[in-house]
């Protein structure tokens, strides 16, 4: 299995204000999927990112607000934009495993308090 | 629109005893399965999925959950659960056809054991 990292595990920001969330894999993926956990609630898949190509975002989700890269295949980046309280969430990357098809590994999360 | 439904949003148990964690998926087209938890301040580990083959599937901690396609269920089950399976548990459907990676989410669980 994929072993993930994030940065940063937590952030309290204000409103307004921009923050980019790294996600490091630990190998070479082709698919890297940002999602958002809000209080309460289960994950909503914001956006597919595949190296080499634009980001394609999920229904209510739009690139000016969340901008990702992926700059190669082990790396991608989350902007969370002009933030207001209604963003505070878990903001989680995940990646498909190669050898299993639909399987996803997690990082532990970004924890975002937007004041 | 596809869903997934984790009836209990909370269950408390005591230690020893036997748990069921109940999920039901919206669609009667093929699916995957997947069950997640997630450890507090930490991100999700999949405990066990079906993709295919035998309705019954193990997982890891002495989880198991069984697929039952005509009651589109997929439960979770431990005969005896410890103070360490206190966690939050998260059903998972992914469909054939649909956008690879995106995983729908279940509300989520908070399995709570006393001693």
């Amino acid at each position: 299995s994929a072993v993930i990292s994030q940065k940063p595990s937590r952030d309290i920001c204000q409103r307004g204000t921009s923050l980019t969330i790294q996600c490091q894999v630990d190998s070479q993926v082709t698919m890297m999927f940002w999602y958002r956990q809000q209080p309460g609630q289960s994950l909503t898949l914001i956006a597919t990112a595949n190296q080499g190509s634009e980001a394609t975002y999920e229904s209510g989700f739009v690139i000016d607000k969340f901008p990702i890269s992926r700059p190669n295949l082990t790396f991608s980046t989350l902007t969370v934009s002009n933030m207001s309280p209604e963003d505070s969430s878990i903001y989680l990357c995940s990646v498909e495993d190669p050898n299993t098809a639909y399987e996803q590994y997690f990082g532990p999360g970004t924890r975002l308090t937007v004041t | 629109a596809q869903s997934v439904t984790q009836l209990d949003s909370q269950v408390p148990v005591f230690e020893e005893a036997p748990v069921e964690l109940r999920c039901n998926y919206s669609s009667s087209v093929s699916v995957y399965l997947f069950w997640y938890v997630q450890y507090p301040n930490q991100g999700l580990q999949l405990l066990l999925k079906y993709l295919s083959g035998s309705t019954l599937v193990k997982g890891i901690n002495g989880f198991e959950a069984e697929f039952n396609k005509s009651q589109t269920s997929f439960h979770l089950r431990k005969p005896s659960v410890h103070i360490s399976d206190t966690a939050e548990y998260f059903c998972a459907v992914s469909y054939y056809g649909g956008s690879q990676g995106n995983l729908i989410f279940g509300k989520g669980t908070k399995l709570s054991v006393k001693p």
